[in-house]
């Protein structure tokens, strides 16, 4: 299983651009990059996935360069809703394999 | 999206009661489900995999006599919590895949949790 590092946290301003990085030196040939939201007792939300290059989706850009050892997931312009635990993860997509969550990054948007 | 229901959301039961955990996947019939256990401040923990038809995996460390699953159908998981103590008190989330999503789709649907307390 591809491990992943993420900074334990970040502070951001609303309205600024908050980019993380995670690192993932060990990814596999099959595996995905997927990272998700969690707001304390709630479930975890997924905001985007990609293999590589970059994916954009109305919520977040993901880059992944081409060594595919890390990405950066990219919320543009945050607000204080976005104040949550990002998680990146790393894993085949196949039915059977289940995505292992790492320590994630702790986000605090404040005015 | 897909949608992943639980219940109960929340349940307070006395050390030494089961108490059991319904995982269901709302609009697609998921082969495998996951269990996982997230204490306070910390990450989500795999617990087992559970298969439709067959014995759950379990990771190691979990106790599969403690934490039983049963995965009796294409849109039901469940998991009991056997003599449970208050070491047991954790949040307890499941997730489904969906085997007809694509790689740069959202493949794996958490449910919204279920927290226990045991007193």
């Amino acid at each position: 299983l591809a491990k992943t590092t993420q900074p334990i946290s970040m502070d951001s301003y609303e309205g600024q651009e908050v980019n993380i990085t995670c690192s993932h030196n060990n990814i596999a040939t099959n595996d995905y990059i997927t990272w998700y939201q969690q707001f304390p007792s709630q479930g975890p939300r997924f905001i985007i996935q990609g293999y590589k290059t970059k994916v954009t989706n109305e919520v977040a850009s993901l880059f992944i360069p081409a060594d595919r050892k890390s990405s950066t997931l990219s919320l543009p312009r945050v607000s204080l809703s976005d104040t949550a635990v990002y998680y990146c993860l790393v894993g085949d997509l196949a039915p059977g394999y289940a995505l292992n969550f790492g320590k994630g990054t702790s986000l605090l948007v404040t005015p | 999206g897909a949608v992943v229901s639980q219940h109960p959301s929340r349940v307070i039961c006395k050390s030494g009661t089961s108490v059991k955990i319904e995982c269901r996947s709302l609009d697609f019939q998921a082969t495998t489900m996951f269990w996982y256990r997230q204490f306070p401040k910390q990450s989500l923990m795999l617990m087992a995999t559970s298969n439709e038809g067959s014995k759950a995996t379990y990771e190691q460390g979990v106790e599969k006599d403690k934490f039983l699953i049963n995965h009796a159908s294409l849109t039901l998981s469940t998991l009991t919590v056997t003599s449970a103590h208050p070491e047991d008190s954790s949040f307890y989330i499941c997730s489904a895949r969906d085997p007809l999503s694509s790689g740069l789709e959202e493949t794996q649907y958490f449910g919204p949790g279920t927290r226990l307390l045991v007193l």
